[in-house]
């Protein structure tokens, strides 16, 4: 079966600091990913999206950027952290093909100080 | 552009039966979804409808479909307290392999 890793659970940084948040599905191949960002009280916003390695998709002109070195990880960065970036950021994957459905990790809770 | 609206909150006695609604904009829709979000965790999915269907039951839950209007609904049956939580409703965008999620009801059931 198929599970979706994300790392750190948790993650206190300063202003201007790095920032490098992983995903990684296990179980399948070739898979659609996805980065979303859920701030306190709101929905979800897209980030990007990767149909193949090396491949991705901008959603919003942001601090962050994106990248997929291998098959099944799919990694997010900020090379300076600003305090909007604080938030909830949830990665998801998909089938190519199949119905379209999405299923999340367990999410990465981001607070800039 | 495309736009799924939800309302934020829904409070319910427990044993009650809860009602989530939800329009979308996108008639192109090949699947609309619900997904549940306890709190601190991701997003689980519930169930899917496919858009050529008007209803789809699954135990308690029961998705109604009206696509001339635009509007998912999601009924829980005997609503417990473990169903407290964040429901999302989402609409898979033609053409794309992007979803495009509503804000969210914060559903909270009382005893």
């Amino acid at each position: 079966s198929q599970t979706i890793h994300q790392w750190p659970a948790t993650l206190v940084q300063p202003v201007g600091s790095p920032l490098s948040l992983e995903c990684t599905v296990e179980g399948t191949s070739n898979p659609n990913l996805y980065w979303y960002r859920q701030a306190a009280g709101r929905g979800l916003q897209l980030l990007f999206y990767s149909v193949g390695i090396g491949q991705i998709s901008s959603e919003v002109p942001q601090n962050l950027s994106a990248s997929r070195p291998q098959d099944r990880q799919f990694i997010l960065s900020s090379k300076k952290l600003l305090l909007s970036d604080s938030g909830f950021y949830l990665c998801a994957w998909t089938l190519i093909g199949g119905t379209d459905t999405q299923y999340f990790g367990p999410g990465t809770r981001l607070t800039v100080l | 552009g495309e736009d799924v609206e939800q309302s934020l909150f829904l409070s319910v006695r427990e044993g009650d039966s809860s009602v989530i609604n939800c329009t979308y904009t996108d008639s192109s829709s090949t699947y609309l979804y619900w997904y549940k979000q306890e709190p601190g965790a991701g997003l689980q999915l519930l169930t899917y409808i496919f858009s050529n269907m008007d209803m789809k039951q699954d135990q308690r839950l029961t998705v109604l479909l009206n696509k001339k209007d635009k509007h998912l609904s999601l009924r829980i049956a005997d609503t417990q307290t473990g169903d407290s939580a964040i429901y999302f409703c989402a609409e898979s965008i033609g053409n794309t392999d992007k979803l495009i999620f509503g804000t969210g009801t914060r559903l909270q059931v009382f005893p």
